[in-house]
């Protein structure tokens, strides 16, 4: 079974600066996805960027962008130009490609809180 | 389009009762999932349906908890009977179900057990 693990329970950044977000997992498989899910006190899960395992890339998305080290099982979120509205919990998640028999459910952390100073 | 849609939003019930949740998913999404949140974690799963077939109900605790998707899509989670540590948030979410397929999360409902 796959494993996320979020070793920072909380971070604080000042507004307009730059904070990066720690993941690492565990897997035995090559071919996945991992997410990185924002969630604020309204409970709403959002997605805010995700990265195929295949792809050597980073993906990008505004200002967040990811280091995926796939040899390192690294999967870290950098939130550039830190605003208000960034602050919320932080989930990294973790999604079989080929699963047996279907299923693909998520693999969640256990979260970061972020805070941002005014 | 509308999202997915939960109800109701909060519950406070006694232990040793039953609730019931209900959600309904995006139209024509076919993968819908239970998702468990317990305060200061993060999400774990309870079940997967595709269409109104179970795929994984492998963290489901069946002695007290069932769920149901007779016709392939709204779905409803029960507990029967309920303990103090089922106090949490309970979250729906569907897909397409095609590989790489966007997840939709519902509001989630709160449970409180007392």
């Amino acid at each position: 079974a796959q494993t996320v693990t979020q070793s920072q329970p909380e971070m604080s950044v000042q507004e307009a600066e730059t904070v990066t977000l720690s993941c690492t997992y565990d897997t035995s498989e090559s071919d996945y996805y991992l997410f990185w899910y924002k969630q604020p006190p309204s409970r709403q899960m959002i997605l805010v960027i995700r990265q195929e395992a295949y792809k050597q890339q980073n993906a990008t998305e505004n200002r967040f962008s990811v280091n995926f080290q796939k040899a390192a099982k690294s999967f870290s979120l950098k939130i550039s130009d830190s605003q208000l509205g960034d602050a919320a919990m932080y989930f990294c998640a973790y999604r079989s490609l080929f699963a047996g028999g279907g299923a693909d459910g998520l693999t969640f952390g256990k979260g970061t809180h972020l805070i941002i100073q005014p | 389009e509308a999202g997915v849609a939960q109800s109701p939003r909060y519950k406070i019930i006694e232990k040793r009762q039953s609730v019931a949740f209900w959600c309904n998913p995006i139209s024509g999404h076919a993968t819908l999932y239970w998702y468990q949140q317990i305060l200061g974690q993060g999400p774990k799963l309870l079940i997967q349906f595709q269409n109104n077939g179970v795929v994984d109900d492998s963290q489901l605790p069946k002695d007290r908890f069932s769920a149901e998707r007779l016709k392939g899509v709204d779905s409803t989670l029960k507990i029967q009977p309920a303990k103090l540590e089922d106090s949490a948030v309970y979250l729906c979410a569907s897909t397409l179900g095609l590989a790489g397929g966007l997840w939709f999360f519902g509001p989630g409902t709160r449970l409180t057990v007392l």
